[in-house]
């Protein structure tokens, strides 16, 4: 069973359009966030949930909106889609700092905006 | 905001060899991860590591936090240890973001 689970792996879509990308974990995590990471490799967080509430929103813009339904859950929708936007964005999830803790990401999800 | 500079930028080993990463930090951390992205881009916890030290098979970690840094060692290196190395760091009492590295881009050649 895959920990961390994201679909889809692959999207191409034009300028303009609106998406969403899901994510579901079955680790049991409180804490679930969404990273981008650019065409350099650079990962940066756009958002932290903990138990369903937004914890960390880092200056990303309005038309990203992520949606929390439950602590395993959670979804990013992307409106009016930028060329800026092509990136590879993870999704992971982490459980309270103890002496296991680390995040588990899930294997990335590559947008492609044209 | 807190600044994370890993070194080297890229390294090049021939299997079998060791290998030491290093990651600077400019704050206290309560929180510090290193990470590997395969070629296939899936990106693995290898340690949680704000202090002291850790080993799991050939790979183990060290961080001086009073000294602000970090280091991975990789003994025996194989061919699957190629990749991407990032070093992460959470401070300021947020267990809810972390700050990125730019990685070490490693390859281990047979």
């Amino acid at each position: 069973d895959t920990a961390v689970s994201q679909t889809p792996k692959y999207l191409v879509t034009q300028m303009g359009n609106d998406k969403s990308i899901k994510c579901e974990q079955n680790l049991g995590h409180d804490t679930m966030y969404w990273y981008k990471q650019d065409s350099k490799k650079f990962l940066k967080i756009m958002f932290s949930y903990n138990n369903k509430e937004l914890i960390i929103n880092e200056t990303v813009p309005n038309r990203f909106s992520p949606k929390s339904p439950d602590k395993a859950h959670l979804n990013l929708h992307i409106n009016s889609l930028e060329l800026g936007d092509s990136a590879v964005y993870f999704c992971a999830s982490s459980q309270l700092l103890g002496p296991n803790y680390g995040y588990t990401f899930g294997s990335g999800t590559r947008l492609t905006v044209v | 905001g807190i600044q994370v500079e890993q070194s080297p930028p890229d390294l090049i080993l021939q299997e079998g060899a060791n290998s030491t990463l290093r990651c600077n930090f400019s704050d206290s951390v309560n929180n510090l991860q290193w990470f590997h992205q395969n070629p296939w881009g899936q990106l693995i916890n290898l340690f949680y590591i704000p202090s002291g030290t850790k080993q799991n098979g050939r790979l183990s970690a060290t961080t001086v936090a009073t000294e602000r840094y970090s280091l991975l060692y990789i003994s025996s290196s194989q061919t699957t240890d190629s990749g991407v190395y990032f070093c992460a760091v959470g401070s300021g009492g947020s267990n809810y973001k972390l700050t990125f590295g730019k990685g070490t881009l490693l390859t281990v050649n047979p």
